[in-house]
C-alpha cells in the first residue's frame, strides 16, 4: 500500500498571505488528524477529520482551518500568515477502528516558511 | 488530562552501549501506546502498537514494554544508524480520539 503524501514538500510564503497543504491518507484510511511541529513546541495537534467531519480540534487560532473530502483527502487552510507559524506540517492517517487503539501512519510532511 | 512525559529528553550512547528510554503516561483507560522514530526533518516513523499492561513487542535491536504507568524502549547494542527522536504517544478512553504525543527523546549513537 501506498503511504502517506503530502504536497507540496516546502513552501515559502510572506506574512499576511494564505496557504493550502493537501494530504492523501493510506487507502482505506478514513481518518485523519494534522499536527504542527517546532523545535521548542514539539508535535502540537490541529484537527482530526473522520467521514468529512471534524472529530477532534485543538488549541490553535481560527486562521488554522482544515476539511476533508469523501475520499478521505484533506486539506488545511492557514490564513494570515504569521511568521510563528513557521513549521513542519504533519498529517497522519489511521483506519479508525471502533474498539481499539489505531495506529497513525504519518506523511513526510510539509515544510512552511513564513519570511 | 491525558499528558505523556518521556524522558530523558536526550542521551549520548557509544555503539553497542545498551539502554532505556522512558514514556510516563496519565491517561483515563489506554486505548493504545505508541512508539515512533523521527528522523530530522522527517515525519515520524511507526515503530510499535502496545495495548494492555504486560505487553512486549520486539523488531531488531528496539523492545517495547508497558506498565499501567509507563513505557520503556529498550535499545540493544545500538548503532549510530539508530540515533533520531523517539517518540511515545498515547490514546486514551475519554470520549475523543485525540493522540497525546511527548516532547520526545533525542538519541545519539556514538561509532
Amino acid at each position: 500500500k501506498a503511504g502517506v503524501t503530502q504536497t507540496p514538500r516546502y513552501l515559502i510564503k510572506t506574512r499576511g498571505q494564505q496557504v493550502t497543504l493537501s494530504c492523501s491518507p493510506i487507502s482505506g484510511h478514513r481518518s485523519v488528524s494534522w499536527y504542527q511541529q517546532t523545535p521548542g513546541q514539539g508535535l502540537q495537534f490541529l484537527f482530526e477529520y473522520f467521514s468529512e467531519t471534524q472529530r477532534n480540534k485543538g488549541n490553535f487560532p481560527g486562521r488554522f482551518s482544515g476539511r476533508q473530502f469523501s475520499n478521505s483527502r484533506s486539506e488545511m487552510n492557514v490564513s494570515t500568515l504569521e511568521l510563528g507559524d513557521s513549521a513542519l506540517y504533519l498529517c497522519a492517517s489511521s483506519p479508525s477502528g471502533p474498539n481499539r487503539g489505531d495506529t497513525q501512519y504519518f506523511g513526510p510532511g510539509t515544510r512552511l516558511t513564513v519570511l | 488530562e491525558d499528558q505523556v512525559t518521556q524522558s530523558p529528553e536526550a542521551l549520548r550512547l557509544q555503539e553497542g552501549e545498551s539502554s532505556s528510554l522512558n514514556c510516563s503516561y496519565t491517561v483515563s483507560g489506554l486505548r493504545g501506546l505508541f512508539w515512533y522514530r523521527q528522523d530530522p526533518g522527517k515525519g515520524p516513523e511507526f515503530l510499535f502498537t502496545l495495548y494492555s499492561a504486560g505487553e512486549e513487542k520486539e523488531k531488531e535491536r528496539l523492545k517495547a514494554t508497558l506498565t499501567k504507568k509507563e513505557s520503556f524502549l529498550h535499545i540493544t547494542a545500538p548503532k549510530p544508524e539508530d540515533s533520531a527522536t523517539y517518540l511515545c504517544a498515547v490514546q486514551g478512553t475519554s470520549g475523543t480520539y485525540k493522540y497525546i504525543f511527548g516532547t520526545g527523546t533525542r538519541l545519539k549513537v556514538l561509532a
